[in-house]
């Protein structure tokens, strides 16, 4: 149990357009969910903390006018990239939590380009 | 907030020998301790974690290490394998892995046949 997916698994978009990246726990509700950014050879860096229901949680720098994240239910949170430009090019993972657990559970991540 | 530091960077080991990576945390109230394996392109995949009411925690092959005062905790890879190699990130958490995790650098391992 505890399957993570993630749709689409890649895009190319020109720049300037919006992009919607879904985020689904197939076999568990996952209370918050979490999406990440990760650049080439670097760590995950947490962009937002999304708790079904309520306001997503971002950190620091990220804009959240840019990155518009809704976790409508407890199986699926979404990320828009809005107005999207080449240096938003990245891979994007998910992650998600069941309720009361402790481990976070990834999805297999987007491959974002802009061009 | 948290400030996760891990070292190396790098690590290059003969298959059957073994591995450690370190790591360092800042927040003295972090108290979830996971690690994560990342082959290139797929999910970071859970491979161990460990709690701050713990000092040592082992599974087959994998064991780590934490060691509060010093806020550093430590990654055991023991008889090393070519499937072993990846990257690993070690993280760090106040309350559970459904608070907000905070990640380090990562190392990559690559074992030699």
């Amino acid at each position: 149990g505890a399957v993570v997916s993630q749709h689409p698994s890649w895009v190319i978009c020109k720049s300037g357009t919006s992009v919607k990246i879904e985020c689904r726990s197939l076999d568990f509700q996952a209370t918050t969910m979490f999406w990440y950014r990760q650049f080439p050879k670097q760590s995950l860096m947490l962009m937002a903390t999304s708790n079904e229901g309520s306001k997503a949680t971002y950190e620091q720098g990220v804009e959240k006018d840019k990155f518009l994240i809704n976790h409508a239910s407890l199986t699926l949170s979404t990320l828009t990239v809005t107005s999207a430009h080449p240096e938003d090019s990245s891979f994007y993972i998910c992650s998600a939590t069941r309720w009361g657990g402790e481990t976070q559970y990834f999805g297999p991540g987007t491959r974002l380009l802009v061009l | 907030g948290e400030n996760v530091e891990q070292h190396p960077s790098t690590l290059s080991v003969q298959e059957g020998d073994s591995a450690v990576i370190k790591c360092t945390y800042s927040d003295s109230a972090s108290n979830y301790f996971p690690w994560y394996k990342q082959e290139l392109g797929k999910r970071p995949q859970l491979i161990i974690d460990i709690r701050s009411n713990v000092g040592e925690k082992k599974d087959q092959r994998i064991a780590v290490t934490l060691n509060k005062t010093a806020k550093h905790f430590s990654l055991h890879i023991t008889e090393t394998q070519p499937e072993d190699s990846a990257v690993y990130f070690c993280a760090a958490s106040v309350g559970g892995g459904y608070q907000k995790v905070t990640f380090g650098i990562g190392t990559k391992l690559q074992v030699i046949p």
